[in-house]
């Protein structure tokens, strides 16, 4: 039972290079998340997908981009690599739109550092 | 808009001891409150929920009860093991299933 998935699970770029990192889950969850965790700061959101064909930003996502590719995979995009992008990533899902109380799966995450 | 706080860590304790972790939150409405926990070199997983004042929510020994009066979610253990050191997240929804977290508070526990 996979859960979600991401790709790759350490990555270093240099800045000003580009990157897609992938997500999968297998759980036909309507809803995908990234976000990004930084010491001291916990979880903030980039960008979240409540269904399929339907993106928005989250609370930091500037430099970043998404897309929704179908109902399993989510993608973020770092179309120029910036120092200040150093950070773990983690994907997440979650079963029904607009369900409060609903659980979210997390990915294992992926540390990206930029040099 | 909506916020969480946790007390800062690291938490160091002997194993046995009583864990108590505080989190408050700032928000509009009754969201539901949650306590993840992450261990070394893996995501997030949820430990426990309670979606409505007065609720506790429970799981592994650990609890924490929904203070709607306090706006408080303490997640509290009364006896720490060695597998319990993990860092520790408060977070509420904020509409959609959107999460806003806390900082994180580390735990260690020591044999």
């Amino acid at each position: 039972n996979a859960g979600v998935t991401q790709t790759p699970k350490f990555q270093v770029l240099k800045t000003g290079q580009s990157m897609t990192l992938q997500c999968a889950q297998d759980m036909n969850h309507n809803s995908m998340y990234w976000y990004r965790q930084d010491p001291g700061m916990g979880l903030r959101l980039i960008y979240y997908s409540a269904s399929e064909g339907t993106t928005d930003k989250g609370e930091v996502p500037n430099g970043y981009n998404v897309s929704r590719l179908n109902k399993r995979e989510f993608s973020l995009r770092l179309e120029s690599a910036a120092p200040s992008q150093t950070s773990v990533y983690f994907c997440a899902s979650s079963e029904l739109q607009g369900r409060g109380d609903t659980e979210a799966f997390f990915g294992q995450g992926t540390r990206l550092t930029v040099v | 808009g909506n916020s969480v706080t946790q007390m800062e860590g690291p938490v160091t304790l002997s194993e046995e001891a009583f864990l108590t972790i505080n989190c408050t939150y700032t928000a509009t409405g009754y969201p539901s409150l949650f306590w993840y926990v992450q261990y070394p070199g893996e995501g997030l997983q949820l430990l426990l929920k309670a979606t409505k004042a007065d609720d506790k929510g429970s799981n592994k020994g650990f609890e924490a009860t929904y203070r709607k009066e306090t706006t408080s979610f303490h997640l509290e253990k009364g006896s720490v093991q060695v597998s319990d050191s993990a860092v520790y997240f408060c977070a509420l929804n904020n509409q959609g299933g959107k999460l806003i977290f806390g900082q994180g508070t580390e735990l260690s526990v020591k044999p």
